[in-house]
Parts: structure tokens; sequence; C-alpha cells
């Protein structure tokens, strides 16, 4: 049970380019989302999904893309990397969401991809 | 809108108990929940209160709910130097988000 696998760990992109971060979790959640890490702004989401098929955006979206194609895998895509993207970026999941009487709603986390946009 | 705040710097001496606050401003929410960031790494689910507790305890952790002011606290008995960690207070809201605060950062002294 691998939990949730991010990739790449690290990254330095030049602005302009495009890159996608891949998650998956193999836990069988219906639910995932994207965060964004930076100092002094705690985590703030990016998007997030219910389940395959429905995604919708989160506090900060602009410049983002996913995609929700499979249970297993959801995709941050940045179309045209800035600067102002630099910073590590979380993907986490939960079995559902929003949480109730037979649910947490715990979020699990994947360790982490640094983004570094020149 | 949807707001979790938090202190950003916590120092304790090893040994006493750490006091870390946190206030929101949903009170349709149902979970509230604490998490804690060991360096380089994700956050791991430390403990969370349904919305109708006052009170949850846990070996040395205490979660405190004061839902008239909107405030969640947790305590951390005897410190250790393995608490020193970031902590994150995080609701979850009824439109399926889970809105995080700032975190707080745990410095244990010596």
């Amino acid at each position: 049970n691998a939990g949730v696998t991010q990739t790449p760990k690290f990254q330095v992109l030049k602005t302009g380019q495009s890159m996608t971060l891949q998650c998956a979790q193999d836990m069988n959640h219906e639910y995932m989302s994207w965060y964004r890490q930076d100092p002094g702004m705690g985590l703030r989401l990016i998007h997030y999904s219910v389940g395959a098929g429905i995604t919708d955006q989160g506090e900060v979206p602009n410049g983002y893309n996913v995609s929700r194609s499979t249970t297993e895998d959801f995709p941050l895509r940045l179309l045209s990397a800035a600067p102002s993207q630099t910073s590590v970026y979380f993907c986490a999941s939960s079995y559902s969401i929003p949480a109730g009487y037979q649910n947490t709603g715990e979020l699990f986390f994947g360790e982490g991809s640094r983004l570094t946009v020149l | 809108g949807e707001d979790v705040e938090q202190s950003l710097f916590l120092s304790v001496r090893e040994g006493d108990s750490s006091v870390i606050n946190c206030t929101y401003t949903d009170s349709s929410s149902t979970y509230l929940y604490w998490y804690k960031q060991e360096p380089g790494a994700g956050l791991q689910l430390l403990t969370y209160i349904f919305s109708n507790m006052d009170m949850k305890q846990d070996q040395r952790l205490t979660v405190l709910l004061n839902k008239k002011d909107k405030h969640l606290s947790l305590r951390i008995a005897d410190t250790q130097t393995g608490d020193s960690a970031i902590y994150f207070c995080a609701e979850s809201y009824w439109d399926d988000k889970i809105i995080f605060g700032k975190g707080t950062r745990l410095h244990i002294l010596p």
C-alpha cells in the first residue's frame, strides 16, 4: 500500500514552460486535491475532485488545470509556468468529503513536489 | 469568506505544555482538525474534533472547541523535542473543501 505518490519530487522550469505534476493513490479514495505551500501563507487549495470526472476550483486555481479520468490519478498541469508558481505542491486524498458522521474526512498527503520557476 | 487564522510561531521549554490556538469563520463546519508537518514531509493528521463536541483528549493531546467564539486550541502536555514541527489547524466545509490555516511553527527550548 503506497498511499499517495507524487512525482517528480523536484523540478526546475523556465518561465513559460509547461509541465504536469503527477499524483496517484492506491486507497480507492473518491476525493483528491492539490495544495500549494508557501512560507507565511500556509497551505492553499488549488483544485479538488470529489470523484472521477468531477473537478472544482479551490482558493488559488489560476494558472493550473486538472483532470480526473480515473479514481487513482489526479494530475496538476501548469500551462505556462511563472515565477509566482515557485512553491511546494502537495497532493492529498480522502475516502470522502465532506466529512460526516461516518467519515472524519482525514486527508492523506503525498511527500510533496518542490517546483522552482526561473 | 472561508478563513482559518493561527499564530505563526510558538516557543516552549521541554517538559512544559504547548498551547496552539486557531480561529475560524464558518460556523457550519462539521469537523476541525490538527495536522502535523515534520521537516521535509507531508502533513499527517494528529487529531480531530467533531463540531458537536467541546473537548477531546488523546494521550498527551487535548483539543478544546469554543463554537461561540469560533476558537479551537491544541494542548500538548509534557512537550518533547519530537514535537518540534509545524501544526496546522484545518476546517471541513459543507462545499467539499478543507481549508488550512497558515501553520504554527513549534520550537522546543532545552
